[in-house]
């Protein structure tokens, strides 16, 4: 069965530094891909970044990066330089060949100054 | 203006009211999602529209319905809502062949139910 893990329910970071945000995936399809969204308090859903299961190179969009270790099936959140306005809900999500997205439980990220 | 749209925003019902949830989108895609979220279980898919015509049950249907009225417009329906249907529903979209293995999903701002 499909699945994503992500087994850090909070974490904690201070302004500026670096943070990884753990996600795993549990599929047996060849074809797949990886998506991180944030969800700030306010709601909403916001895409971050891709991954394809093909792709060669970890994904990459300004301050994120997606770290994809295949073999290990895992596809962590980066977020480089931390700001304040990162704190939300970051979310891990996985779609097959339909495109229907399966969601990890999140993780809750804080950063103080 | 926002490119998926959801209305309400927010709504407090009984228990047995027939509530809709609208959703409309002006980025052109074929493809339109309904996900539930509750607390500590991610988001959840109710169900999924590839076009007009097609219509599919996704992992937590029972309940629900669905009308894809126009290519820009999916709504959900709680027939007789209760109270464990409380949580916040977004809709969500995505094209149709961008040539990637999984097409981006770009969600509405949500609307938070409660069924008392």
């Amino acid at each position: 069965a499909q699945k994503i893990t992500q087994t850090q329910p909070g974490m904690f970071v201070q302004e500026k530094e670096a943070v990884t945000l753990d996600c795993t995936y549990d599929t047996s399809d060849p074809s797949y891909g990886l998506f991180w969204y944030k969800q700030p308090s306010s709601g909403e859903m916001i895409f971050l970044i891709y991954q394809g299961s093909y792709d060669q190179q970890n994904a990459t969009e300004g301050r994120y990066s997606l770290n994809f270790q295949k073999a290990r099936k895992s596809a962590n959140l980066v977020i480089s330089a931390s700001q304040l306005g990162d704190s939300a809900m970051y979310f891990c999500a996985m779609a097959l060949n339909t495109d229907k997205l399966i969601f990890g439980t999140g993780t809750r990220l804080q950063v103080f100054p | 203006d926002a490119d998926v749209t959801q209305t309400p925003r927010n709504r407090i019902t009984k228990t047995g009211k027939r509530i809709m949830l609208e959703c409309s989108q002006t980025k052109g895609h074929d493809r339109m999602y309904w996900y539930r979220q509750d607390p500590g279980l991610g988001l959840r898919l109710i169900y999924y529209s590839f076009d007009v015509k097609d219509i599919n049950k996704g992992e937590i249907s029972d309940g629900y319905s669905v009308s894809r009225q126009a290519q820009a417009k999916f709504s959900l329906s709680l027939e007789s809502a209760i109270p464990n249907q409380t949580a916040l529903y977004f809709c969500a979209t995505s094209d149709l062949g961008t040539g990637l293995l999984a097409d981006t999903q770009y969600f509405g701002p949500g609307t938070r139910l409660t069924v008392l």
